[in-house]
């Protein structure tokens, strides 16, 4: 069954550092998303990306966030400088384009320390 | 706004008891999409089901049931005969029409001892 991959599984990054996330969404897929779970919190909305334009983003996508679709696969979350505060499980999904379901990664959980 | 609240933070069980899980939703919109998903231990998001407003049939898959009533604008979630596999957080989420921005509600752990 097709799966929304994710790498690293975990990663540990100093404060300011820039890490970029990598995800792999569904193949056939054309909505992708990035959504960040704060430890035992819920589930946040970062921002939707569609025809390698962002459609939708939350107030805590601000300057520090970029997203890339940088080939036919890979979509990727960068964040510039790192804060404590960015430590959080940070989850991609997809969805195809007339189906409002999305299938979520395993997720990357992000530490910075 | 949207909102979607999950009263219940915990709950646990014994093997083959039925659960449900509670799930209360707010919007403006008419049109609107609602969704379970379930977070394992191992952490990943699986998407149980979804439902549209304008969709109230309650809906059976298994051992797992689903209840939506717009007039209360609940959408709650039994697990019959509950399983230790299914112990995991469970997530109730809202999708407005036209915005791609999932709401999540603070989700519910079920425990279910053997």
């Amino acid at each position: 069954e097709p799966e929304v991959t994710q790498t690293p599984s975990h990663q540990v990054t100093q404060m300011g550092q820039e890490v970029i996330l990598r995800c792999v969404p569904i193949s056939n897929h054309l909505y992708f998303y990035w959504y960040r779970q704060i430890l035992g919190q819920k589930v946040e909305f970062l921002v939707s990306f569609y025809n390698n334009e962002i459609s939708e983003k939350s107030e805590i996508f601000d300057d520090q966030f970029s997203v890339e679709r940088p080939d036919g696969s890979n979509f990727t979350l960068k964040i510039r400088s790192t804060k404590l505060e960015d430590s959080a499980m940070y989850f991609c999904a997809s969805r195809l384009l007339w189906n409002t379901e999305a299938f979520f990664g395993q997720g990357t959980r992000l530490t910075v320390v | 706004a949207q909102k979607v609240t999950q009263a219940q933070t915990e709950i646990s069980v014994v093997e083959k008891e039925d659960v449900t899980l509670d799930c209360v939703y707010e919007t403006r919109d008419t049109t609107y999409y609602l969704f379970w998903y379930k977070q394992p231990p191992s952490g990943e998001l699986v998407f149980l089901i979804r439902r549209n407003s304008f969709d109230e049939q309650n809906e059976i898959s298994g051992r797992y049931s689903w209840n939506f009533q717009k007039s209360t604008s609940s959408f709650n979630f039994t697990i019959t005969a509950s399983q230790v596999v299914d112990s995991a957080v469970y997530f109730c989420a809202l999708l407005q029409g036209g915005s791609e921005k999932l709401v999540f509600g603070k989700g519910m752990k079920l425990t279910v001892n053997p």
